[in-house]
């Protein structure tokens, strides 16, 4: 079974830079064809999803936080981080890792995949203030 | 970015009830549509992924439909534990976006 962990502090000052990481046990994060993922929420909001990393180092990354934001990973630890710079208030949130997984489907003569996000952790609330 | 509009917001019903929420796509997601139900301080849990398909050990009375972009997910006969938030979810580009929620409450 496939457990995933998120650490760090849970206060960040503003303008500083917040740091997360999720460790993975019950898997290994190099298995082909999962991205690791983060994804926030914000309190008593939705679900707002900031990026994932592949086990290469490949990332993809909300536009609306490009700029802000750094995915890395540690195959030897089995861990992937968030750096978010800049913060402010408007980053408190609870922050997930994700695994997103995908289910193989013919469609024609073409193989597709479906991706969705199976495991996720418990989530840690972060709050940005002084 | 897609748009994913869920209605209604919120829905009370009672515990046997049939319910339906909807969510709808700003531009064809073909069937690249996943449904997740979250409970309070918990993290989501996915329910149905590809539109209709049922994830390993979520109770058949979850069901999902839909193509293109107009999708439902129904709850044949609503159980106490069915009380959370849905959610809907795209996963037919980058970057991926959820639905606003659905609160479901007792009745």
């Amino acid at each position: 079974q496939v457990q995933l962990q998120e650490s760090g502090p849970g206060l960040v000052k503003p303008s500083q830079t917040l740091s997360l990481t999720c460790t993975v046990s019950g898997g290994s994060i190099s298995s082909g064809g999962h991205y690791w993922t983060w994804i926030r929420q914000h309190p008593g909001k939705g679900l707002e999803w900031i990026g994932y990393i592949y086990h290469s180092g490949s990332t993809y990354y909300n536009p609306s936080l490009k700029s802000r934001i750094t995915i890395t990973v540690d195959t030897s630890r089995n861990q992937f981080s968030l750096n978010l710079s800049s913060v402010t208030a408007a980053d408190t949130a609870v922050y997930y890792c994700a695994r997103q997984t995908y289910y193989d489907f013919w469609s024609g003569y073409d193989l597709n995949k479906y991706h969705y996000f199976d495991y996720w952790g418990q989530g840690t609330l972060v709050t940005v203030s002084s | 970015d897609i748009q994913m509009t869920q209605s209604p917001s919120s829905l009370s019903a009672s515990v046997g009830d049939r319910v339906t929420i909807t969510c709808r796509a700003s531009q064809t997601i073909i069937s690249y549509l996943n449904w997740y139900q979250q409970k309070p301080g918990k993290a989501p849990k996915v329910l149905i992924y590809g539109a209709s398909s049922l994830q390993s050990g979520v109770p058949s009375r979850f069901s999902g439909s839909g193509s293109g972009t107009d999708f439902t997910l129904t709850i044949s006969s609503l159980q106490p534990e069915d009380f959370a938030t849905y959610y809907c979810q795209q996963s037919y580009s980058t970057p991926r976006t959820f639905g606003q929620g659905t609160k479901l409450e007792i009745k």
